[in-house]
C-alpha cells in the first residue's frame, strides 16, 4: 500500500499568483491534516478534514488560504495572491480517525519570488 | 502562549554513544507527548507515544520519558548509528483535541 503522497513536490511561483497543492493520502483514513514548515520552525497546523465533518479551519493563516476534500479521498489547498512569507514546506498528513497515528507525505516545497 | 522548546543546539555523537534530547513546553497540558523522525526532504515519520500518565516507553533502542511536573520529556538513542541521523521532533497533543503542536526538531549527526 502507497503511503501520503502530494504533487507537486516543488513550486517556484511569482509573489502575486495563485498556487494549488494537492495530497493524496492513505486509502481508508478518514482524517486528513495540513501543516506548514517554515526553515528552522516546527510544523504549524493549517486545516483538518474527518470523514463529512465539517473541516477545522482554525490554523489558516489569511483568507488567502483555503482547502478543500472530495469526500475521504484527494484534498487541494490553494493558496492565492501568494507572499514572500508563504515560502514553507507544505506537509500533509492522514491518518484512520481523530486522534490515531499520523502518516506524513513528502511535503510540497513553495518559493515564492 | 504555548511554547515548545528543543535542544536548540545541533548534536554530534561518536557511533555507540548515547544521545539525549530534551523537549520543554510551557502554557499546556499535553495528554500525549509524541516523537518524529524527520530525514531531509521527507515528512516526520512517527516514533514514539508517551501518555501524560506514562513516566517512561520504549521501543527498542529508543527510549521516552515524560514528566509533567518539570514540563518536559527526555528521548535517548542508545547505541546509536550513522543511520540514527536525522532531526528528532517532539510534538504535543491534548486530550480534547486531534492538532499537534510541534517543537522545531533537534538535528542528531551520529559520527562513524
Amino acid at each position: 500500500g502507497a503511503g501520503v503522497s502530494q504533487s507537486p513536490s516543488n513550486k517556484v511561483t511569482e509573489k502575486g499568483k495563485d498556487v494549488e497543492l494537492r495530497c493524496d493520502p492513505i486509502s481508508g483514513h478518514t482524517a486528513l491534516y495540513w501543516y506548514r514548515q517554515r526553515l528552522g520552525q516546527g510544523l504549524e497546523f493549517l486545516i483538518y478534514f474527518q470523514g463529512n465533518s465539517a473541516p477545522d479551519k482554525s490554523g489558516l493563516p489569511s483568507d488567502r488560504f483555503s482547502a478543500e476534500r472530495t469526500g475521504e479521498s484527494v484534498s487541494t489547498l490553494t493558496i492565492q495572491r501568494t507572499q514572500q512569507e508563504d515560502s514553507a514546506v507544505y506537509l500533509c498528513a492522514s491518518s484512520l480517525g481523530r486522534g490515531e497515528t499520523q502518516y506524513f507525505g513528502p511535503g510540497t516545497r513553495l518559493l515564492v519570488l | 502562549s504555548q511554547k515548545i522548546e528543543q535542544n536548540s543546539e545541533a548534536l554530534n555523537i561518536q557511533e555507540g554513544k548515547t544521545a539525549t534530547l530534551t523537549c520543554n513546553y510551557t502554557n499546556y497540558s499535553p495528554a500525549y507527548l509524541q516523537w518524529y523522525r524527520q530525514d531531509p526532504g521527507r515528512g516526520p515519520v512517527f516514533l514514539l507515544l508517551i501518555r501524560e500518565n506514562e513516566k517512561e516507553k520504549r521501543k527498542e533502542r529508543l527510549k521516552v520519558t515524560f514528566d509533567t511536573t518539570l514540563k518536559q520529556s527526555l528521548f535517548h538513542i542508545t547505541a546509536s548509528q550513522p543511520a540514527d541521523s536525522a532531526t528528532y521532533l517532539c510534538a504535543l497533543e491534548r486530550s480534547n483535541d486531534y492538532k499537534l503542536s510541534f517543537g522545531a526538531g533537534t538535528t542528531v549527526t551520529v559520527r562513524a
